[in-house]
């Protein structure tokens, strides 16, 4: 079975502080897509980032920053210089075939993150 | 990228009743997925949803509970039938982009059952 570890359940940083949110993943299949979404307090997911299991080059956007390593089966996201509305709960995600034979996301427990001023 | 909508946004309702969620497509498409968030937890997929056919549901999750209407290829309602305190939860559907870039959510129905 594919399974989503976020082994981080909360972190609290202070503005201005770098983040890292940790992603590990488990799968048999050989072509597969990871996910990160964002759900702030107000309860919709955001859609930060996609990325197939052939690409492993790092990506940047903004503050945010992702490093996918297949050799460890990781897939974790940095914030850069943290601001308090990053406040939020992030979730890693791994697609997965679901009983009906598309394509379904398999979440991690997520990660609930605190930016102090 | 795909607008969806959901109704209610919220709902407190009574043990032994039944509520239906509707969502709204701005755009056709094949599949719709029913998701559900426990209170402090993850998404779990309750159900795949194609136009013309049986909803598919997933491990732990039945069509007696869970009924799935799909009558056209932008309109999917979930009904959460004989409700207890334990279906609390957040309930979200979902769509696939196209060429599967990113999996579109609406905002979701926090469901309150009293």
């Amino acid at each position: 079975a594919q399974k989503v570890t976020q082994a981080q359940t909360e972190i609290s940083v202070v503005e201005k502080e770098d983040v890292t949110l940790d992603c590990v993943y488990e799968t048999r299949d050989t072509t597969y897509y990871l996910f990160w979404y964002k759900q702030p307090p107000s309860g919709e997911l955001v859609f930060l980032i996609r990325r197939n299991s052939f690409d492993e080059q790092n990506e940047i956007s903004g503050r945010y920053s992702w490093n996918f390593q297949k050799s460890t089966s990781s897939f974790n996201f940095t914030i850069t210089a943290s601001q308090v509305v990053d406040s939020a709960v992030y979730f890693c995600a791994l697609s997965e075939v679901s009983q009906g034979g598309s394509e379904k996301l398999v979440f991690g427990k997520g990660t609930k993150l605190t930016v102090n001023p | 990228s795909a607008v969806i909508s959901q109704k209610p946004s919220r709902d407190i309702c009574q043990r032994g009743t039944s509520l239906t969620i509707q969502c709204q497509v701005d755009s056709q498409v094949t599949m719709m997925f029913w998701y559900r968030q426990q209170p402090g937890q993850s998404l779990t997929l309750i159900a795949t949803a194609n136009q013309g056919s049986e909803a598919t549901y997933e491990s732990g999750f039945v069509i007696d509970k869970f009924p799935i209407s799909r009558p056209n290829l932008t309109f999917s309602t979930l009904t959460v039938s004989n409700m207890s305190p334990e279906d609390s939860s957040i309930y979200l559907c979902s769509i696939l982009g196209q060429g599967y870039t990113e999996a579109f959510f609406g905002q979701g129905t926090r469901l309150t059952v009293v």
